[in-house]
């Protein structure tokens, strides 16, 4: 049961354009969103997060947009670098200590 | 200021042998949580722990598996008997409290490959 979806497994982007990376959700319990982003051989780092509350949260280059009555969150990056290709996570809390995590995107960013 | 530890970074088991992960949460975080990466997939919950305490577990399966977080040392994922469906990648985080507002912060994981 994947509460978390990310739909797109892949996704190129020349550099300097925007990167727009998609999220779907099922549980309505859900309150808190994050995305972390994964380089090969390492662990996920995370990238920025947002809480119900709001529907927007900007740091830097990368903005994370939530659209509650959709289910439906989106990271965007903005100008892209190579230095930005990797795996991005969408992940999930509903008040609990688990995070429910999508299966991930894979961004190359082509120079 | 070292971050999250994990050892070994990759493990090599025969079918029937255990499995023993370890890892040093961040400096000053006492809540630990373990992931599994199954290929193609994203990370699973498995459990979360404080020192000494197993918090939530409902994400480990029922037998083989193990977890603990001892008073002193590394907090230790543990597979007994492992077969071939236990290759995944398995990461482990920690945080600074147990608010669930809070970032948790990723190992670099260990890379279990069963034969």
């Amino acid at each position: 049961d994947q509460q978390v979806k990310q739909n797109s497994p892949s996704l190129s982007v020349q550099e300097g354009r925007i990167s727009i990376l998609n999220c779907d959700y099922t549980n309505s319990m859900f309150d808190y969103f994050l995305w972390y982003k994964k380089y090969p051989a390492e662990g996920p780092t995370f990238l920025i997060s947002i809480s119900s509350i709001k529907d927007k949260n900007e740091d830097g280059r990368f903005t994370v947009f939530l659209n509650k009555s959709a289910k439906h969150l989106s990271l965007h990056i903005v100008p892209s670098q190579p230095g930005d290709s990797a795996v991005y996570f969408c992940a999930a809390s509903g008040g609990g200590n688990q995070f429910y995590f999508g299966t991930g995107t894979s961004l190359t960013v082509i120079p | 200021n070292a971050g999250v530890m994990q050892n070994p970074r990759h493990l090599v088991r025969r079918r029937g042998q255990e499995a023993r992960l370890r890892c040093s949460p961040m400096k000053g975080h006492s809540h630990v949580y373990w992931y599994r990466q199954l290929p193609e997939e994203g990370l699973k919950f498995m459990v979360y722990l404080q020192k000494e305490n197993i918090i939530d577990e409902s994400g480990m399966p029922k037998e083989r598996f193990s977890a603990e977080f001892p008073k002193e040392g590394p907090s230790i994922l543990r597979i007994q008997q492992v077969v071939r469906g236990d290759s995944a990648a398995y990461f482990c985080a920690s945080s600074p409290t147990d608010s669930p507002y809070n970032e948790q912060f990723f190992g670099p994981g260990t890379r279990l490959t069963v034969l």
